[in-house]
């Protein structure tokens, strides 16, 4: 079934610890994103791709870095977690450009800074 | 700047009634809309989206929404409310002009009684 795929799904990290949010995606799809949300705050946007070898900034970067060595996969890297960075974690894929395709997205990841 | 405001953050209604959820966004070129919602634990479902032509578009569950430019609101409807559908609910808004980036606003919590 054509998507994305998230990992994990859940982790308890300690603070200051590094950590990697896998996403991969199967539909070749130029865009990718992610997101976290937090209670009353909607999804905010934390790095973006638009294309394969490009990256930008989203409306919250700090403290995450991400690549886009390839169009499948865009994980997201926590260098040094902090408590702040709780949050529920969503990689999300859009054709928009080529074909009014809309957006899809993970599952999401559940992630806890002890 | 380009902002996704849904005015209510609660809204409790009885089972069989009407639902209505507003949302207005601010954003410089014809916007692509969305509406999704969220169970509790789950990840992102969408309910409908917007892109041109008929400003009345219909959903999945009985769902529909009405794009008004003038307004520059996209205000989410059910005629009757079932209590699966208590869950949140999340407007979300695209445009050429933001690169496609997919802007939320901060979520309505639907509660149903019965």
């Amino acid at each position: 079934i054509a998507g994305i795929t998230q990992a994990p799904t859940s982790q308890i990290l300690a603070a200051g610890r590094r950590m990697t949010l896998r996403c991969t995606q199967d539909m070749r799809h130029n865009a990718m994103y992610w997101y976290r949300q937090d209670l009353g705050l909607g999804l905010r946007l934390i790095h973006y791709s638009n294309t394969a070898g490009t990256t930008g900034k989203g409306e919250v970067p700090d403290g995450y870095s991400v690549s886009r060595a390839n169009t499948d996969d865009f994980p997201l890297t926590l260098a040094s977690a902090v408590p702040s960075q709780t949050s529920v974690y969503f990689c999300a894929s859009s054709d928009f450009g080529a074909s009014e395709g809309g957006y899809t997205f993970g599952s999401g990841t559940r992630l806890t800074v002890v | 700047a380009q902002s996704v405001t849904q005015p209510d953050i609660h809204i409790t209604v009885s089972e069989g009634a009407s639902l209505e959820l507003r949302c207005n966004y601010s954003y410089g070129a014809t916007p692509y809309l969305f509406w999704y919602v969220q169970s509790p634990g789950q990840g992102l479902q969408l309910l409908l989206k917007y892109f041109s032509g008929d400003t009345l578009v219909q959903g999945i569950k009985g769902f529909e929404a009405e794009f008004k430019r003038s307004q520059s609101s996209f205000n989410l409807r059910k005629p009757s409310v079932h209590w699966s559908d208590a869950a949140e609910y999340f407007c979300a808004v695209a445009s050429l002009l933001n690169d496609y980036k997919l802007s939320f606003g901060a979520g309505t919590t639907v509660t149903v009684r019965a």
